[in-house]
């Protein structure tokens, strides 16, 4: 089955513990984004990948990072997290052109 | 940069027809798209309008107006299923992702009552 699947689900954690959350895709997709949703902000754009070793800024970058090693992998890594980045996260790929985006089914991030 | 507009809130009834507004701002454009998310979960792409007039997939239609910087999405013999938030995206070759990642507005939250 074509999908995108991100984990955990849910992550509790503490200011300053890093943490990575993971997204692959077996659809053999190029591009591949995450995206950050807040009540009454939709979804924001953190950092996208056009491909293999090719990552670039989203819209709200700060705090995150992210690598693109292999073409199915897109993991999210918060080296130190703030209250701030509480959210729920979504990685999505895409074969790019007019092809839409598949979502994973996010992840729920809570840091205390 | 872009900017796209649309309702925050829209309520219908089961079995009406209820029409979701986006205007958007972008430096370039390339297609404008729709999404469906219920609550708690992913989105999922509903319809994608590159060209001026209307694409319609069963209950469900998609109209653009690039003149007018303008496209709608419109639902026809609402169900309660309907229930969810609708998002427009626009490709845009000048913002970040270019034309392959869009830019999402802030969603319409669509309530069907009985």
């Amino acid at each position: 089955e074509a999908q995108v699947t991100q984990n955990p689900r849910y992550l509790i954690t503490v200011t300053g513990k890093k943490l990575t959350v993971t997204c692959s895709q077996n659809m053999n997709h190029e591009y591949m984004s995450w995206y950050r949703q807040d009540p009454g902000l939709g979804l924001r754009q953190i950092y996208y990948s056009m491909n293999v070793e090719v990552t670039d800024k989203g819209d709200v970058p700060e705090g995150y990072k992210v690598s693109r090693k292999e073409k199915r992998n897109f993991p999210l890594i918060l080296e130190s997290p703030s209250p701030n980045q509480t959210s729920l996260y979504f990685c999505a790929s895409s074969v790019g052109g007019n092809s839409p985006l598949h979502f994973g089914n996010g992840t729920r991030l809570t840091v205390t | 940069g872009q900017s796209l507009e649309q309702p925050s809130e829209v309520t219908a009834v089961e079995g009406a027809i209820v029409q979701i507004n986006c205007t958007y701002q972008t430096s370039g454009f390339y297609g404008l798209s729709w999404y469906q998310q219920h609550d708690g979960g992913a989105p999922t792409f509903l319809s994608y309008n590159a060209l001026d007039g209307l694409e319609e997939t069963g209950r469900f239609s998609s109209f653009l107006s690039r003149s007018d910087s303008y496209g709608y999405l419109l639902l026809q013999e609402l169900q309660m299923k309907d229930s969810a938030s609708y998002f427009c995206a626009v490709r845009d070759p000048h913002a970040s992702g270019g034309s392959y990642i869009p830019t999402f507005g802030r969603g319409t939250s669509l309530i069907v009552h009985p």
